[in-house]
């Protein structure tokens, strides 16, 4: 099945640097890639996402940007602040067959720690 | 009830007894998915269901059953626990059954087998 790989596992940065993660995924037909934030005790929460037939996308401080070829993408946090401290999740899924189809795999997820 | 409601909130269960998870959601959404979340191995999938009357395994099924009778519910049954199974265990939904577009997750249950 589709195998979804996440690094760092743990990462730590000062107030107003930028903080990146990536994930490589194993299935060829994934083209549904989102993220999920998860503070501590909570739910995970969809932060951004993007599709296969997009390079970058932007949301204010994120970005996320796919590479399909090699099949990494990465999530990119700006000026980070002390509350974007959480567990960061990727995951993909393929909604033209494979293995991933219809449902999604998760990475192992980051910590990201915003020291202020 | 808004969005997607999972009971209990935590739980402390004997090995060997049976319990079920529940988890119900009001959006109308066609797909359901339970997964477990352990530290340092992300989400898991254990089960899921595409549309009511269908279910299909995860990646981590083994001791886990699911049943769909509507489209609003989807309990997870643990039939005779064993302490590998505590767990944070999440319900999801989505509106596509094509796994692209995000997931709605429920508010999680804390699972402690002893």
């Amino acid at each position: 099945g589709e195998n979804v790989e996440q690094h760092p596992s743990t990462l730590s940065v000062q107030e107003g640097d930028s903080a990146v993660i990536k994930c490589t995924y194993s299935d060829s037909a994934s083209n549904y890639f989102p993220w999920y934030k998860q503070e501590l005790g909570k739910r995970p929460q969809l932060i951004i996402d993007i599709r296969s037939n997009v390079g970058e996308k932007k949301d204010q401080r994120i970005a996320v940007t796919l590479n399909k070829t090699a099949k990494h993408f990465s999530l990119h946090i700006t000026e980070t602040q002390p509350e974007d401290s959480a567990v960061y999740f990727c995951a993909a899924s393929s909604n033209a067959g494979g293995t991933s189809y219809g449902k999604l795999t998760f990475g192992q997820g980051t910590i990201l720690t915003v020291h202020p | 009830i808004a969005g997607i409601t999972q009971a209990p909130t935590s739980q402390i269960l004997a090995a060997g007894r049976r319990m079920t998870l529940r988890c119900t959601q009001d959006m109308r959404h066609n797909a359901m998915y339970w997964y477990r979340q352990d530290l340092g191995l992300g989400l898991r999938l254990i089960h899921y269901s595409n549309t009511a009357g269908t279910t299909g395994k995860g990646e981590v099924p083994d001791g886990y059953s699911v049943s769909r009778a509507n489209t609003d519910d989807f309990p997870l049954t643990l039939a005779s626990a064993v302490p590998s199974q505590t767990s944070v265990y999440f319900c999801a939904s989505s509106p596509a059954t094509t796994g692209a577009r995000g997931y709605t997750f429920g508010s999680g249950t804390r699972l402690t087998v002893v």
